[in-house]
């Protein structure tokens, strides 16, 4: 069965340290992997997508499919970073899994 | 912001009674999804869309209704038989064919039962 596992609801870093988000999935086929933003009082969008390989605001994430994650990296962060992050599978019949989303607070 | 619109923003409904939630979009999207979102449960998906006249249950599609009546539109009734309604509601499209897309999000609507 398709899932998505976020085990941290709540992260905690200072400003300028580094930050990882831990997302991991279970699927059988070849996974299509996002990690979506929500900052306060915006709505969810996209941060990137793993087929893409970029750095946006500063944030990587690479797949690795031997471990099944697709943790979300920056080596710096920074206040504005503050919001809550979901990584998300695409399935079959363009279904969309989501994680439970991690709450992430950078502090000055 | 464009694209997709939810309305209304805030929603207050008594016990027992139905309401409807509006999500239109004008990206000429085939596919649209209803989410709720709960802190700590993250999206959990109710129904969703892939065409006009056509849709599937998600996890939690009990106590809930959809039509497709339009490729634009997709509303939502919550009914009385949902027990937990208060909740903070998404609506999502996604452009169906065309490579690795995401899915696009409305602003969300919060439905509060009083």
């Amino acid at each position: 069965a398709q899932r998505v596992t976020q085990p941290e609801k709540l992260l905690s870093v200072f400003k300028g340290a580094p930050v990882e988000l831990k997302c991991n999935y279970s699927y059988s086929g070849s996974p299509e992997l996002f990690w979506y933003v929500q900052y306060s009082r915006q709505r969810l969008q996209l941060l990137l997508r793993h087929i893409s390989r970029e750095s946006i605001k500063g944030f990587t994430a690479d797949l690795n499919k031997g471990e099944t994650s697709f943790h979300l990296k920056k080596p710096f962060a920074q206040e504005e970073d503050s919001a809550m992050y979901y990584c998300a599978l695409r399935g079959g019949g363009n279904q969309f899994y989501f994680g439970t989303g991690t709450s992430l607070t950078v502090i000055p | 912001d464009g694209g997709i619109t939810q309305s209304p923003k805030y929603l207050f409904r008594k016990e027992g009674q139905n309401v409807t939630l509006s999500c239109e979009q004008n990206l000429n999207h085939d596919a649209m999804y209803w989410y709720r979102q709960d802190p700590g449960q993250g999206l959990r998906l109710i129904y969703y869309s892939q065409i006009v006249n056509d849709f599937q249950k998600g996890d939690i599609a009990e106590g809930y209704s959809v039509s497709r009546e339009k490729k634009e539109s997709f509303p939502l009734t919550v009914t009385s038989a949902q027990k937990n309604p208060t909740a903070f509601y998404l609506c999502a499209t996604y452009p169906v064919g065309g490579g690795y897309n995401e899915q696009f999000f409305g602003p969300g609507t919060r439905l509060t039962v009083l």
